[in-house]
């Protein structure tokens, strides 16, 4: 399997539950990235891992926890969430520091929260 | 920090027409510049892909060009098809792997 892979494609939770989305990119990259997509507003990116090292987070609150256990596999790891979290997650993936390496994406993880 | 601007928000076109989106950017200082396409429920496909020190870049029917002292870029499609229809989302890459997005042209190719 090639490019990069996002489980579930839906996800519907409570807002006591706890879940865990999945990306998994078969592509030789060293950064991978979730960003969350909204109706009308732009991609906000959420976290950045450069060989497994998290290198950005952006003011995400921490209901949201980010897990990267190598350079292949990236976990965003949920719980507590708020209806305002409802949202399209998807995972990315690239070379690290390099002008010339496009961002990959996954098809992503719908996610409801009730 | 940097700010990204897709203009217009949608866009209808009769097929066979050729069409440019437009994508501006605030901050000049950027390491390159990406068009996407996403489909409705999908992720985001790479289309094109311009560095910094390039103008710019083709690929089939797309022409995507780069003008870092204005902030701008166009992505030209030519004789377009309604497999076209989909949402163009631009990309601004900056420093430490920030990806900066505009909201995305909605276009439509009327068959």
């Amino acid at each position: 399997e090639t490019g990069v892979t996002q489980t579930p494609r839906h996800l519907v939770m409570g807002m006591t539950n706890k879940k865990s989305l999945k990306c998994e990119q078969h592509l030789g990259h060293n950064a991978m990235y979730w960003y969350k997509q909204s109706a009308k507003k732009p991609l906000e990116l959420m976290f950045v891992y450069n060989f497994k090292e998290q290198t950005e987070n952006n003011s995400v609150p921490s209901r949201f926890s980010p897990e990267c256990p190598n350079s292949s596999h990236l976990f965003l790891h949920l719980h507590t969430l708020q209806p305002e979290d409802s949202a399209l997650y998807l995972c990315a993936s690239s070379h690290r520091d390099s002008h010339n390496s496009p961002l990959h994406f996954g098809n992503g993880t719908r996610l409801t929260v009730t | 920090k940097q700010e990204v601007t897709q203009i217009p928000a949608a866009l209808s076109v009769p097929e066979g027409e050729n069409l440019v989106l437009n994508c501006s950017f605030t901050d000049s200082a950027i390491y390159n510049l990406q068009w996407f396409r996403q489909d409705p429920g999908k992720g985001l496909t790479s289309l094109l892909l311009i560095q910094s020190s390039q103008r710019e870049q083709t690929s089939g029917r797309l022409n995507a060009s780069l003008d870092k002292s204005s902030g701008r870029s166009t992505l030209y499609i030519a004789a377009s098809q309604p497999g076209d229809s989909a949402t163009y989302l631009c990309a601004v890459g900056n420093t430490g792997n920030q990806f900066y997005f505009g909201t995305g042209t909605s276009l439509t190719v009327i068959p």
